[in-house]
């Protein structure tokens, strides 16, 4: 089967202590993203990478960060200094350069910290 | 600027036909997409459109693109309670390699 995983489901977390969320893909998908859902929004993306070892910000990166080791795999760490955390993390992947561009998206990851 | 709009709410009866409206800005825009979310889920790539096209059918699912007024629609045939879930219109600009813009959403609800 092939898909996006992401784990876990949901997380609880104390303010102040960091958090890794798992992404990973089997789609063979060049391109990987986070993306952050708040209610009645929208997505916005947090990172993307369109190849191993290799990343860009997106629109609200500030206290949070990634790395992309394998192909396969996306983690995104919530740091500390992200002053709002809680909510829906989607992860992401696509074809890179893919003809039609679309990206095909994880079950999620709902954070909640206190 | 980039930016997607959508209204947020929509309600429709069951059997009728949904139009979910999506605006968009980026008139380079080579692809527009619709996606699906049901509660507490990933999105789901339903359709999509390239920008030299006019429409694009998919069994209950119509897609219209008004190039000029920057303007997509997204028609549901025979509404069913299955299709209630959130509606997420994206582009993607030529100008970006691999990113898309997603719009905030509308949320479908269906009544008896």
């Amino acid at each position: 089967d092939g898909g996006i995983t992401q784990s876990p489901k949901y997380l609880f977390r104390k303010e102040g202590q960091n958090v890794t969320l798992s992404c990973e893909q089997n789609l063979n998908h060049d391109a990987m993203y986070w993306y952050r859902q708040d209610p009645g929004q929208g997505l916005r993306l947090i990172y993307y990478s369109q190849i191993v070892n290799d990343f860009q910000k997106g629109d609200i990166a500030e206290g949070y960060s990634v790395s992309r080791e394998k192909k396969e795999s996306f983690p995104l760490t919530v740091t500390s200094a992200q002053k709002n955390p809680t909510a829906f993390y989607l992860c992401a992947s696509s074809m890179e350069p893919g003809p039609t561009g679309e990206q095909y998206f994880g079950p999620g990851t709902r954070l909640t910290v206190t | 600027g980039e930016d997607v709009e959508q209204s947020l709410f929509l309600s429709v009866r069951e059997g009728d036909s949904s139009v979910i409206n999506c605006t968009y800005t980026d008139s380079s825009s080579t692809y527009l997409y619709w996606y699906k979310q049901e509660p507490g889920a990933g999105l789901q790539l339903l359709t999509y459109i390239f920008s030299n096209m006019d429409m694009k059918q998919d069994q209950r699912l119509t897609v219209l693109l008004n190039k000029k007024d920057k303007h997509l629609s997204l028609r549901i045939a025979d509404t069913q309670t299955g299709d209630s879930a959130i509606y997420f219109c994206a582009e993607r600009p030529y100008s970006s390699a691999s990113k898309i813009i997603f719009g905030s959403g509308t949320r479908l609800s269906i009544r008896p």
